[in-house]
């Protein structure tokens, strides 16, 4: 299971974001991703491994932890950057789960 | 790119497929997997299908074990979901997406179902 909080972040542009991502049972680094979600649209790639930025993500994103907590931190926040966000957990069940979200506002 | 299509509206206790094509060469070296989306409980993993050259074996999650169905045409670039006894709890947008290691990137755009008398 994995456990995102808060459940609603709200911010201001030009602030730092924090969110939260537990799980149930320790994980490898190489096991957690971190998704951004605009209203209508398909989730995109945000951290990849815990820590590694996807292609094209700006530098302001910084993902961290480990073990069973694991954070994104947005340094400065942009317009763009207000959304949803979903971590990811891979066991090898096989099986993939999602976070319930963050919505940052 | 991943480019869905099929999503409508179907009465409970009916069946629907599908459909993801892929652009480019590498869709066939490809692990696909399709996830849904729910308000209720958000994003799901439903399951995958491996490549050819990975023996083109599947693996669901367990609530989509026996009724949902994963499988792909390589010569088309595609892969497919069939979904039979359709619930209304199954009414959600699905997103196919392509196996990254231990992450998915790219998505498809996401096609709604909705199941409703």
């Amino acid at each position: 299971v994995l456990t995102q909080s808060p459940g609603t972040l709200s911010l201001s542009p030009g602030d730092r974001a924090t969110l939260s991502c537990r799980s149930s049972q320790s994980l490898s680094t190489n096991y957690l991703a971190w998704y951004q979600q605009r209203p209508g649209q398909a989730p995109t790639l945000v951290i990849f491994g815990a820590f590694s930025r996807a292609i094209g993500v700006p530098a302001r994103f910084r993902g961290s932890g480990s073990g069973t907590n694991f954070t994104l931190t947005i340094s400065r926040l942009e317009p763009e950057d207000f959304a949803v966000y979903y971590c990811l957990q891979y066991d090898p069940s096989p099986m993939y789960t999602f976070g319930q979200g963050t919505k940052l506002e | 790119q991943l480019l869905q299509s099929g999503g409508q509206v179907v009465t409970p206790g009916g069946s629907l497929t599908l459909s993801c094509e892929g652009s480019g060469s590498s869709f066939s070296q490809a692990w696909m997997s399709w996830v849904r989306q729910t308000p209720g409980k958000g994003l799901e993993w439903v399951g995958h299908i491996r490549p050819a050259t990975n023996g083109g074996t599947t693996d669901y999650a367990t609530p989509f074990r026996g009724r949902f169905s994963i499988s792909r045409d390589d010569s088309k670039n595609t892969l497919y979901l069939q979904m039979e006894s359709l619930r209304p709890e199954d009414t959600a947008v699905y997103f196919c997406t392509t196996e990254d290691n231990f992450w998915f990137d790219p998505w498809g755009q996401g096609t709604q179902v909705t199941v409703s008398s």
